[in-house]
């Protein structure tokens, strides 16, 4: 099946510094990618989704002035986590999916555990 | 507002045993659904994924079926090992969405 990486897989800051997540497609392109975030033994909360060249459309209840979304190329997109508070400490996961992709799967990334001190 | 369920929340059975992990949603105009696996601290792994004009879907010893009709996917595990043990999550995704709307999943525990 098609890869998504992350990079970092985990991250520890202190707070108030701002911490950059990539997310990339290695073997496709991905039109659309989203972002979510996990809670400990609880399911996935999706934060944001992004489109290739456009703006990302966040969830109700994200702030987009404190979670950044790029999605700057067809392989690449970048979640930055500004002015990191202990609260933002989590399990962050990205997915991807190509238009082209004739099953239209959804491929997620291995995560990036971030904790802010 | 699309709402998936998963039942039970845990399940813990011996090795050997076939095994079947439940998914229900609210809203039957879907586009289709997907399962993963997702093990302690990983991302998540897609297993099978079932179009809205399928009935199942096979991949090795696991088996997806789905009634949109009744709003209900099933995941039939045949003959669990302990490497199947990991949390089964269900997701959906509606007619003309972007995004999947997931279960809380299924810890599942498969005993040696």
């Amino acid at each position: 099946g098609a890869v998504v990486s992350q990079h970092p897989s985990r991250v520890i800051c202190k707070s108030g510094t701002s911490v950059k997540i990539e997310c990339r497609s290695l073997d496709f392109q991905a039109t659309t990618m989203f972002w979510y975030r996990q809670f400990p033994k609880q399911s996935l909360m999706l934060m944001a989704t992004s489109n290739e060249g456009s703006k990302a459309t966040y969830e109700q209840g994200v702030e987009k002035d404190k979670f950044l979304i790029n999605h700057a190329s067809l392989t690449l997109s970048t979640l930055t986590v500004t002015s990191a508070h202990p609260e933002d400490s989590s399990f962050y996961i990205c997915s991807a999916r190509s238009s082209g992709n004739p099953t239209d799967t959804q491929y997620f990334g291995p995560g990036t555990r971030l904790t802010v001190l | 507002k699309q709402e998936v369920t998963q039942i039970p929340a845990a399940l813990s059975v011996p090795e050997g045993e076939n095994l079947v992990l439940n998914c229900s949603f609210t809203d039957s105009a879907i586009y289709n659904l997907q399962w993963f696996r997702q093990d302690p601290g990983k991302g998540l792994t897609s297993l099978l994924l079932i179009q809205s004009s399928q009935r199942e879907q096979t991949s090795g010893r696991l088996n997806a079926s789905l009634d949109k009709s009744s709003g209900r996917s099933t995941l039939y595990i045949a003959a669990s090992q302990p490497g199947d043990s990991a949390t089964y999550l269900c997701a959906v995704r509606a007619q003309g969405a972007q995004k999947l709307v997931f279960g809380q999943g299924t810890r599942l525990t498969i005993n040696p």
